[in-house]
């Protein structure tokens, strides 16, 4: 089945810029979504199709995705931004979809 | 205003059965497909299931299939999740999620969750 690796934790000062990434094999060639969860809170699409943002997501919020690593980018890091970043994709050959393991960003 | 609520979450012995249902709103059910996603305590989360718009289409994780059915009627707007042969591994807050309609499918609308605790 399709793996999808993220680092479990990221840190970042307010203002600084935090970068998370999804490793997959050829994950290039996938639409990859991110999601961000707050504790007791349900998770929240922030990111799909590799680059593509919800309304009312702010444009701080963006993502790339090439060869075998996805990056979701955070930019002007606020407190606010601190929660659990997962990444996700469809594996059409099992017809599952795939969660990464997820990534705790810190803003310190 | 789109709308998922989920219930029929609670405390079953191991081996035991569990029917949760995901009530929707606010967009015409019917042309979606359905997900749920779980959530063991403090950890990641799992897709478990999804379902097609009608109904007729249907799939599982490898850690679910053949113990848990997941289902849909239209005309009450609601979605079901049959869990039966409950694990200890199986606790978790069970979410529903819409999958957007093209694209890579993402998940846009969630509902809070239902908890799901086995133990004996």
């Amino acid at each position: 089945s399709y793996v999808l690796t993220q680092p479990p934790s990221v840190s970042v000062a307010p203002g600084k810029t935090a970068r998370i990434t999804c490793g997959g094999n050829n994950i290039g060639n996938n639409s990859v979504h991110w999601y961000q969860q707050k504790p007791g809170q349900a998770p929240v699409l922030v990111v799909y199709d590799d680059s593509d943002r919800p309304s009312g997501i702010p444009e701080r919020f963006s993502g790339s995705n090439s060869g075998n690593t996805a990056t979701l980018t955070i930019s002007r890091v606020e407190a606010g931004d601190e929660a659990d970043y997962y990444c996700q994709v469809w594996d059409i050959s099992s017809d599952h979809w795939v969660f990464g393991g997820g990534t705790k960003l810190t803003v310190l | 205003e789109v709308q998922l609520v989920e219930s029929g979450g609670g405390f079953v012995q191991p081996g035991g059965s569990l029917r949760l249902s995901c009530a929707a709103s606010g967009f015409t059910f019917s042309t979606y497909w359905i997900h749920w996603v779980r959530q063991a305590p403090g950890k990641g989360l799992v897709w478990v299931s999804r379902i097609n718009g009608d109904g007729s289409s249907t799939n599982y994780a490898d850690s679910v299939k053949g113990r848990f059915t997941i289902s849909r009627d239209n005309a009450k707007n609601t979605l079901y999740l049959q869990m039966n042969s409950l694990r200890a591994e199986d606790t978790a807050v069970y979410y529903c999620a819409r999958a957007q309609n093209y694209g890579g499918y993402s998940f846009d609308y969630w509902g809070r969750g239902t908890l799901v605790t086995v133990s004996s």
